[in-house]
């Protein structure tokens, strides 16, 4: 499969946990980006990757949340010290230049 | 401020019917919208992307347009199927011309009743 891909699916931990989500983009795409999505709401852009450079971070990104994408191509995406607030999807995009974003099937974290 | 409006309320039709969703936005100035589909618990899938200096755009039973004076973009389901039935994002991108920074409305959802 060729499409992007997120690990894990699902992920339940307690508050103040530290996690750590994966994103595996479409190979030749040299941009990547997280965003999260809360029940009724569309996706809130969090981040964005071209290439190995982050190249913006949303306000909504508090300190608590870090990603990286090492080699320009997986990305890891960071919450420390969870909060019950953070529950939510937390999906990931990729695309060639502009235009069209193609996204993975999401990490749905809960944080009891 | 700026804002993406869609309708809130789940859109009720019957199959065979045309239906129209609408998108209205304050605030920005895109150089082009997107509309994608999402399904219950998957991430969302690109259906159409029409710039600010194209009307219309069409992809076999979809049809998009874009206003730019009254701040709207329309999209049609021509001959609905049940397997419509999902939700409906429009996304546009924040900075004209940049780097495709998505903002997203929240959505509206679509029912195609057999």
């Amino acid at each position: 499969d060729t499409g992007v891909s997120q690990n894990p699916r699902h992920k339940i931990t307690k508050r103040g946990q530290n996690v750590t989500f994966r994103c595996d983009p479409i190979s030749e795409h040299n941009r990547l980006y997280w965003y999260r999505q809360t029940l009724g709401q569309g996706p809130e852009f969090l981040t964005y990757f071209q290439n190995e450079a982050q190249l913006e971070k949303s306000r909504l990104l508090s300190d608590r949340f870090s990603a990286e994408r090492p080699k320009g191509s997986f990305s890891t995406l960071e919450i420390q010290r969870t909060e019950q607030g953070d529950s939510a999807m937390y999906l990931c995009a990729s695309s060639f230049l502009g235009g069209e974003q193609f996204f993975g099937p999401g990490t749905r974290l809960t944080v009891l | 401020s700026q804002k993406i409006e869609q309708n809130s309320e789940a859109l009720n039709i019957q199959e065979g019917k045309t239906a129209t969703l609408t998108c209205n936005y304050t605030n920005y100035s895109p150089a082009y919208l997107q509309w994608y589909r999402q399904d219950p618990g998957r991430g969302p899938v690109f259906l159409l992307l029409i710039r600010e200096n194209e009307k219309e755009k069409r992809k076999e039973r979809l049809k998009v347009t874009f206003d730019t004076t009254l701040k709207q973009s329309l999209f049609h389901i021509t001959a609905s199927q049940p397997a419509d039935s999902a939700t409906y994002l429009c996304a546009l991108d924040e900075e004209s011309g940049g780097y495709n920074k998505l903002i997203f409305g929240a959505g509206t959802r679509l029912a195609v009743h057999p």
